[in-house]
């Protein structure tokens, strides 16, 4: 069963707008994991944050965690065309700590 | 130049054919995993290994089989008894980082068709 889900499944915006994704989850975790797909290629890590955390900064990118509401988000600022790809949350259980849980992703699109 | 990689890029499989689909990482990474990824879907979780010698199912083993003989290995052989096998397969690789096992690094992928 999916762990995180993401909200929007999809969406699209303008090159230079900020683009925010999120996410949910069911059960406590040990930290949330957030990674990018280009189309037909392998994921790429993008940022960790840990159930202990509140906001993580990388770059343009931030992430939130509210372990309250079992929820996290992610905030692209000033988006570039090259940003366009599915975007997916992954949540580390802390009854496993083993298993990364993937969501089923938001793609996003960015016009240039 | 470290790093996770798939082999082959594309795969056609008959039918009734059993395959294996290579992964090797060079990150000195003790876990790896197997995902299956499905047309605009996320990833689910095949099989993993912690430790050479070791490996367990994850959530869609039937019809799936690994080895680990050595750290850098985990192959996945896709069997007949897959009833849908055509996928996106993708292998990766993580470290423990005390708090648990870290990000997951991935390889490129494999595409298996069944014709």
């Amino acid at each position: 069963s999916q762990q995180g889900e993401e909200d929007p499944q999809a969406l699209s915006i303008q090159e230079g707008e900020n683009a925010t994704m999120n996410c949910s989850y069911k059960t406590s975790i040990n930290n949330l994991q957030w990674y990018r797909q280009n189309s037909g290629r392998g994921l790429v890590h993008l940022i960790l944050i840990r159930s202990n955390e509140r906001e993580k900064h990388s770059g343009r990118l931030r992430v939130t965690l509210d372990t309250s509401k079992k929820s996290s988000s992610l905030l692209i600022t000033a988006s570039r065309a090259a940003d366009t790809a599915s975007y997916f949350c992954a949540t580390l259980r802390m009854d496993s700590s083993y298993k990364l849980i993937f969501g089923s992703g938001t793609r996003l699109l960015v016009r240039p | 130049d470290g790093g996770i990689t798939q082999s082959p890029k594309y795969l056609f499989r008959k039918e009734g054919q059993n395959v294996t689909l290579s992964c090797e990482q060079n990150l000195n990474h003790d876990a790896m995993y197997w995902y299956r990824q499905d047309p605009g879907q996320g990833l689910r979780l095949i099989y993993y290994s912690q430790i050479v010698n070791d490996f367990q199912k994850g959530d869609i083993a039937e019809g799936y089989s690994v080895s680990r003989e050595k750290k850098e290995s985990f192959p996945l052989t896709v069997t007949s008894a897959q009833k849908n096998p055509t996928a996106f397969y993708l292998c990766a690789s993580s470290t423990w980082t005390g708090g648990g096992w870290g990000e997951q690094f991935f390889g490129p992928g494999t595409r298996l068709t069944v014709l």
